[in-house]
């Protein structure tokens, strides 16, 4: 079984700046990835960005990077020159091998001001 | 592009009524799910399903039913609609783990259902 903790309800950045969301996990598996997504105002779901647990390095996409720690059980996003676009509910997801199955975290909500 | 389409983005129904959320992926994924969204407990999975007509609950399945008779196509069933199921509904999609796609699920934009 899978725990996933977001402990930013709410964050908000100005345009151009950095943001971090946070995340923390459980999990007794040992192959497994791990998954951020957003939900824009419109609902619809898409994947940010996707770690694989065995990879050290960290992931990235374009202004969009993850400081994985596996000891600690951490997967932060960093969002860098902010747009307002990123205004959105952002979830972290680990999840495992057996069925491709997802443990959501209770989302971050980020609010990108002009 | 993947496409995940649910049949209805607003539904309103009755307490007692029996309620079908429809699910359509384009992309020949193995694997569906029926998740439900709500303020502060993020998604919780219902049901999915690994292939046709197999199906497994998932961590709140009570008062849920699902049915998967072809590969694109899953539904889930609410038998008897109860005011303590309003919430959002999202369909997703995904390969087989061990493919390359290695677990990214693709959703469908929700169904915002209201049990009155």
């Amino acid at each position: 079984a899978q725990t996933v903790t977001q402990s930013q309800p709410e964050m908000s950045v100005q345009e151009a700046e950095t943001v971090t969301l946070s995340c923390t996990y459980d999990t007794s598996e040992n192959n497994y990835y791990l998954f951020w997504y957003k939900q824009p105002p419109s609902r619809q779901m898409i994947l940010v960005i996707r770690q694989e647990a065995y990879k050290q390095q960290n992931a990235t996409e374009n202004r969009f990077s993850v400081n994985f720690q596996k000891a600690a059980k951490s997967f932060s996003l960093k969002i860098s020159d902010s747009q307002l676009g990123d205004t959105a509910m952002y979830f972290c997801a680990p999840g495992g091998t057996s069925y491709g199955k997802l443990t959501f975290g209770q989302g971050t909500i980020l609010t990108v001001h002009p | 592009d993947v496409k995940v389409t649910q049949s209805s983005r607003y539904l309103v129904k009755r307490t007692g009524e029996k309620v079908f959320l429809e699910c359509v992926q384009d992309m020949d994924h193995e694997n569906m799910f029926w998740y439900r969204q709500d303020p502060g407990l993020g998604l919780r999975l219902i049901y999915f399903s690994y292939d046709v007509k197999m199906k497994e609950k998932g961590d709140i399945p009570e008062g849920y039913s699902v049915s998967r008779e072809k590969k694109e196509r899953f539904s889930l069933i609410l038998e008897s609609a109860s005011t303590n199921q309003t919430s959002m509904y999202l369909c997703a999609s995904s390969l087989s783990p061990g493919t390359v796609a290695k677990n990214i699920q693709y959703f469908g934009a929700g169904t915002r259902l209201s049990v009155l």
